[in-house]
This record gives C-alpha cells, sequence and structure tokens, in this order.
C-alpha cells in the first residue's frame, strides 16, 4: 500500500539552527514527491518537485534532496518567518494526479 | 503558477443548511480538485472536477452530499449538504499544472464550522 510517513510530527528550532524534516515514503513507482508549506489558515504552497533519487533543489534557506526510499527538507539558519508545517506528497506511476499527503511537520523557529 | 481564489473564506452554519464554495482560476486549467483539511489534519481529496463531466469522487465521499460543478475552464463549485459539526474543516480546491497534470497548485482554502 502507498504511504508517506514524516518525522518529526513538530520541531522547534532555535532561530539560525539548521535542522532536516524527513518524509519517507512506499509507492510501486515514483512520478514526483513534493513539498509544499502551509501557513495556519491557509491553503498549501508550492515549493518543490523532485522526480528522481539524488536530484536536489533549492530556494532561499530551504533545500530539498530525493532518495529511492525518502526525502529530506533541510532547513540552513532559520528565521522565524520559517515557522509553518512542511507537507510532503508523492505521485504514484499509476496515478495521473492523484496526491498521497503525509501528514506534516509543524516547524517553529523561535526568536 | 496559477493564481487560485475562493470564496467565502470562512463561514459558520447551523447543521442542517448547506453551504457553496466558489473557486475561481485566473487562467484555463483542465483539472481542478476539491480537498477536505479536519483541524490539525493533513488533506485528504474529495474529488476530481474536470470541465465538461461528472465528477470523480474519492472513497467516503458521494454526490448527494457533495455536489460539484465544472460549467467551464477557470471556474468550480463544491456544495457542502445537510452539514453536521463533522463537516467543520477547511476546503480546498487545488488545480494541476498542465505540464502533466504533476504538481498541484492551492487556493487559500474556505474555513467552515457546522454549529
Amino acid at each position: 500500500e502507498d504511504q508517506v510517513t514524516q518525522s518529526p510530527e513538530a520541531l522547534r528550532l532555535q532561530e539560525g539552527e539548521s535542522s532536516s524534516l524527513n518524509c519517507s515514503y512506499t509507492v510501486s513507482g515514483l512520478r514526483g514527491l513534493f513539498w509544499y508549506r502551509q501557513d495556519p489558515g491557509k491553503g498549501p504552497e508550492f515549493l518543490f518537485t523532485l522526480y528522481s533519487a539524488g536530484e536536489e533543489k533549492e530556494k532561499e534557506r530551504l533545500k530539498a534532496t530525493l532518495t529511492k526510499k525518502e526525502s529530506f527538507l533541510h532547513i540552513t539558519a532559520p528565521k522565524p518567518e520559517d515557522s509553518a508545517t512542511y507537507l510532503c506528497a508523492v505521485q504514484d506511476t499509476r496515478s495521473n494526479y492523484q496526491l498521497i499527503w503525509g501528514a506534516g511537520t509543524k516547524l517553529i523557529i523561535k526568536p | 503558477s496559477a493564481v487560485i481564489s475562493q470564496k467565502p473564506s470562512r463561514d459558520i452554519c447551523q447543521r442542517g443548511t448547506s453551504l457553496t464554495i466558489q473557486c475561481q482560476v485566473d487562467s484555463q486549467v483542465t483539472m481542478m480538485f476539491w480537498y477536505r483539511q479536519q483541524p490539525g489534519q493533513s488533506l485528504t481529496l474529495i474529488a476530481t472536477a474536470n470541465q465538461g463531466s461528472e465528477a470523480t469522487y474519492e472513497s467516503g465521499f458521494v454526490i448527494d452530499k457533495f455536489p460539484i460543478s465544472r460549467p467551464n475552464l477557470t471556474f468550480s463549485t463544491l456544495t457542502v449538504s445537510n452539514m453536521s459539526p463533522e463537516d467543520s474543516s477547511i476546503y480546498l480546491c487545488s488545480v494541476a499544472s498542465d505540464k502533466g497534470y504533476n504538481e498541484q497548485f492551492f487556493g487559500p482554502g474556505t474555513r467552515l464550522t457546522v454549529l
């Protein structure tokens, strides 16, 4: 069964303290893995798509990486405005559009 | 990416009533989706809405409870019918990139509270 697991559920960091969020997945074939950011009361904001193992993408303080079983979202020297819930979703090759969502990691950056 | 708006942004409704949520996109898109996000939970797909065809509902969701319209390539509505407190959620519409239907882009959501 296709599954996406994110860890940790919540992460509290001091401003400037770098860390990583994990997204592990089980699918028969990976069409794509997606990272989103969601602020309270708002819709998810698209961050990255990763398609194949070894691929990396960066945006400001965020870098997403992908292996055959998991993805990491590295956050370098975070700021309080990076506080949000980060969602991971995967798309199986058997699907044209359906996404399998993880439960998210709530990231809190303290000044 | 497409700019997506939803109306209303929030509403408080009485049990047994219905609410229609509108989703407007600033460009023509083939595939639109409706999701529900219950408090503290991740996203659950309700249905896929393609213009010119009936919506496709996911397991656990039925047309009588969540009727959907898709009259053109930039607009869709989701109605939550005969509401109960368990329907209190954020309702989100999204559109798929027409480049292979991979990335989805989301509207701001409608926060529904049912009393």
